[in-house]
Parts: C-alpha cells; sequence; structure tokens
C-alpha cells in the first residue's frame, strides 16, 4: 500500500507570506505527527492528532503554526506570516493507532520550506 | 522530559568494517528507543526499536543495538558495513506507555569508504 505522502516536496516563499503543507497519512492510520527539522538538527516534535483532535499544541514554535485534519485522512501544517528562521523540512508521519505499544510511525518524505 | 545524545555527527568506516554509532538518552520514565535511517532524498525509515522486551534488538539490514541501562545507552552496529549502509541515522526515544512524541538525537551521518 501506499505509504506517507507529503505535498509539496519544496516550497519557496517570501518573508510575511501564509504557506500550508498537506500529509496524507497512511490508510486506517488514527494517529498523526508533524515534526520539523532544520539543517544539521534532529527532529523537533510540533503536534500530534488523534483522529481530528490534537490534545498537546505544545510543541508549536509560536502562534503562527496552527494544523488540523479531516477525520483519520489529510493534515494541513499552516504557517502565517512566514519568518526565515521558518527554513527547514517538516515532516510528516503517521501510526497505526496512539497505543502503549510504541506503534511504528511512519514518515513521509518532507516538505522543505525556504523562506526567502 | 527526555533528551538523546548522538556522538558524532560525522562516522567514516571502510567497507566491511565495524560500523558503531553511539546513542546515549536521558528519561524520567522507562524509555522506548528507536533507530531511523534517512537516505538521501527519503523518508525516516525505521530500523529498530527497544520496548522493554530483549535488551539486544535486532532490526533490518543486519542492523542491532543493545539497551544498556546502567550506562543509559542504546548504541547502533552492524558487523560488516555495506556502501549502501552510506545515510543519515537517528537515534529517538520516548516515554514508555506512550507513543505520542518521539524525542530525536541531532544524527549521525555514515560515510562507508571503498
Amino acid at each position: 500500500g501506499a505509504g506517507v505522502s507529503q505535498s509539496p516536496s519544496n516550497k519557496v516563499t517570501e518573508k510575511g507570506k501564509d504557506v500550508e503543507l498537506r500529509c496524507d497519512p497512511i490508510s486506517g492510520h488514527t494517529a498523526l505527527y508533524w515534526y520539523r527539522q532544520r539543517l544539521g538538527q534532529g527532529l523537533e516534535f510540533l503536534i500530534y492528532f488523534q483522529g481530528n483532535s490534537a490534545p498537546d499544541k505544545s510543541g508549536l514554535p509560536s502562534d503562527r503554526f496552527s494544523a488540523e485534519r479531516t477525520g483519520e485522512s489529510v493534515s494541513t501544517l499552516t504557517i502565517q506570516r512566514t519568518q526565515q528562521e521558518d527554513s527547514a523540512v517538516y515532516l510528516c508521519a503517521s501510526s497505526l493507532k496512539l497505543s502503549l505499544n510504541a506503534d511504528t510511525q511512519y514518515f513521509g518524505p518532507g516538505t522543505r520550506l525556504t523562506v526567502l | 522530559a527526555q533528551s538523546v545524545t548522538q556522538l558524532g555527527s560525522h562516522v567514516s568506516v571502510s567497507e566491511g568494517a565495524l560500523v558503531l554509532l553511539r546513542c546515549n538518552y536521558s528519561s524520567s520514565v522507562p524509555p522506548y528507543l528507536f533507530w531511523y535511517v534517512q537516505y538521501p532524498n527519503q523518508g525516516l525509515q525505521l530500523l529498530l526499536k527497544y520496548t522493554s522486551a530483549a535488551t539486544l534488538v535486532k532490526g533490518i539490514n543486519g542492523f542491532e543495538a543493545e539497551f544498556k541501562k546502567s550506562e543509559t545507552s542504546f548504541h547502533l552496529t552492524k558487523p560488516s558495513a555495506h556502501m549502501s549502509d552510506a545515510a543519515e541515522y537517528f537515534c529517538a526515544v520516548s516515554p514508555s506507555g506512550s507513543a505520542r512524541q518521539l524525542t530525536f538525537g541531532s544524527g549521525t551521518q555514515l560515510t562507508v569508504l571503498p
């Protein structure tokens, strides 16, 4: 079956513009996660969804960042009034469910965002 | 709270030599530990995970890792490097009982020399 897909693969935008990043999880996966990977750094957790609910938004860097999910499918991560420090690869992952057994998270290829 | 430290941002080994990528963690609760690999222009792929069963965990592509609580380590090894192992490797930790959030190390770029 298809893996996690993300679009666009690359996005170049000007400072101050809004951007929307999309993630299509693996079909049937109820949990969805967003991470950010800055150049030369590890992954930084942003937010997760269980179904369309996001109980923990503490990882979002600022109020310019928001995310939503439609049911147990597509999620969008929106960054308003982009800043140069937002430049990074944004990774999405999904897992079968939130569980006590550390369900494997499957990652998409990421969206490389460059803010000029 | 948890954190992960990967010693060595770049490691080079010769083809056929032992691969050793180091990972140390800190966690306030018993952890789950993971190693992911990222090939160029590809997404992260799970190599192996430790979830409090056997301390020696075998993963894909001949990799394995040993959980050592006394050393708070989860180093990744492979007896004989192959050219195709060249990639970036990430160690990650999550608190046991939760799959919600992975905390990642900064990654180790493995180069395999012919």
